[in-house]
């Protein structure tokens, strides 16, 4: 089975704090994904990586930066953090760059940021 | 890829069966029909995919309608465990991202 971890279920962060969230995933997959979700928004694509030192702006990348220095981690950074950026954020991680290809996901990480 | 209409919220009594409708009236002939669901705190999880015929797995089964226009995720004996928001998406084969919309909150009332 295919499991993606994230390095913290809930995090508490002061604005203006450097904040990072980690994603590992242990099945070799090309493609790496970060989301965030909130109530009544649904998924919204951040950042994504289809291979080690390549990124891709998603939907909404402004106030976020990725970091993929190793295939099997992504993380995900807020230079500054910002009471807007208070969410559930979600990685995922899928075998290549094809859309059809299934998505696995993390637990998610609940930052608050106050 | 197509755009795909749920209905915000459905309750099934547990033991029955919990059918959950997705309206696709302009997917395209190569776009898939994907099912995703999200128990509460947790990531989403994927269920099933079809693209023409029907589909059953270990989860859940996949009704796809002949035009293809609509199809219907069935959970055949819905548990307490099964409430969760479940997401129909239509993907085509591309490098295109995947959009999840708002999805069905599914509540199982004992």
């Amino acid at each position: 089975d295919v499991k993606v971890t994230q390095s913290s279920r809930y995090l508490v962060k002061r604005t203006g704090e450097k904040v990072f969230l980690e994603c590992v995933q242990d099945m070799d997959h090309e493609n790496m994904f970060w989301y965030r979700q909130d109530p009544g928004l649904g998924l919204r694509l951040i950042y994504f990586s289809y291979d080690v030192k390549m990124k891709e702006k998603g939907d909404i990348p402004e106030g976020y930066s990725v970091s993929r220095e190793k295939k099997e981690r992504f993380s995900l950074i807020l230079e500054s953090a910002s009471t807007n950026q208070t969410s559930m954020y979600l990685c995922a991680s899928s075998l290549s760059s094809l859309s059809t290809d299934t998505q696995y996901f993390g637990p998610g990480t609940r930052l608050t940021v106050l | 890829d197509a755009k795909t209409t749920q209905p915000p919220s459905m309750d099934c009594a547990e033991g029955r069966a919990a059918n959950l409708p997705c309206n696709h009236s302009t997917i395209s002939g190569n776009e898939y029909v994907y099912w995703y669901r999200q128990i509460h705190s947790q990531g989403p999880q994927y269920i099933i995919h079809g693209l023409k015929n029907n589909e059953t797995n270990e989860m859940a089964s996949l009704i796809i309608t002949e035009d293809r226009k609509s199809s219907t995720l069935i959970l055949p004996h819905a548990t307490l465990r099964d409430t969760a928001v479940y997401y129909c998406i239509a993907v085509k084969t591309s490098y295109d991202k995947v959009i999840f919309g708002p999805g069905t909150s599914l509540s199982v009332i004992p």
